[in-house]
């Protein structure tokens, strides 16, 4: 496997299922990040971690919970999400400079709950 | 704050001819970098090119080109010889630069480029 991967690609669930996203990154990056992306807005940052630490959590429902076991590894566990949750949600990983670090995104995985 | 403005929501171009997507921002950051990518109808999102605010010439990748202008904070992506491929969401984004630990990345609206035959 090379660059950014996520597993499911796509995921149709219960509003009272409970559920995880996986993604994993073969980069050798330090720093990891969860976005959400509806329809027709911008896509929205929802959680950052550097070096295995929450940096960020964009004030994001707590029906969503990051877990970053490691650098390579990020995980985002769903419960008793709502329809409106409904969206592309895709993962990113960079190598922490200093500088304008550049983020390379997986395939996303697209959730449908009904 | 950080903002993105896109304000083309789409283009349409024939294949061959060169296009010019409008990106524009806003920052109080002293030094940022503005980003393009490429959205295919798959879902990943394609890094294509990067432009430092400090960068004495504009970037340049393959068919991809930046436009950056700093005095009027525009950073257009040039794409030359369009491809049927081309054929994608494109979204501007900035980042602030010199600050420790990972940036956030703020991203446009997004433009929606179809290249026709």
């Amino acid at each position: 496997e090379t660059g950014v991967t996520q597993t499911p690609r796509h995921l149709v669930m219960g509003m009272t299922n409970k559920k995880s996203l996986k993604c994993e990154q073969h980069l050798g990056h330090n720093a990891m990040y969860w976005y959400k992306q509806s329809a027709k807005k911008p896509l929205e940052l929802m959680f950052v971690y550097n070096f295995k630490e929450q940096t960020e959590n964009n004030s994001v429902p707590s029906r969503f919970s990051p877990e970053c076991p490691n650098s390579s590894h990020l995980f985002l566990h769903l419960h008793t999400l709502q329809p409106e949750d409904s969206a592309l949600y895709l993962c990113a990983s960079s190598l922490v400079t200093g500088g304008a670090d550049t983020q390379y995104f997986g395939p996303g995985t697209r959730l449908t709950v009904l | 704050a950080q903002k993105i403005t896109q304000t083309q929501p789409g283009m349409f171009v024939q294949e061959k001819e060169a296009v010019t997507l409008d990106c524009t921002y806003d920052t109080s950051d002293p030094s940022y970098g503005l980003f393009w990518y490429k959205q295919p109808s798959s879902g990943e999102m394609i890094f294509l090119i990067y432009q430092g605010s400090y960068d004495q010439q504009n970037a340049t990748e393959g068919r991809y080109s930046l436009n950056f202008q700093k005095a009027r904070k525009s950073a257009n992506l040039v794409i030359s010889a369009s491809q049927l491929g081309d054929s994608a969401m494109y979204f501007c984004a900035m980042s602030p630069r010199g600050i420790q630990g990972a940036q956030k990345l703020v991203f446009g609206q997004g433009t929606r480029l179809t290249i026709n035959p």
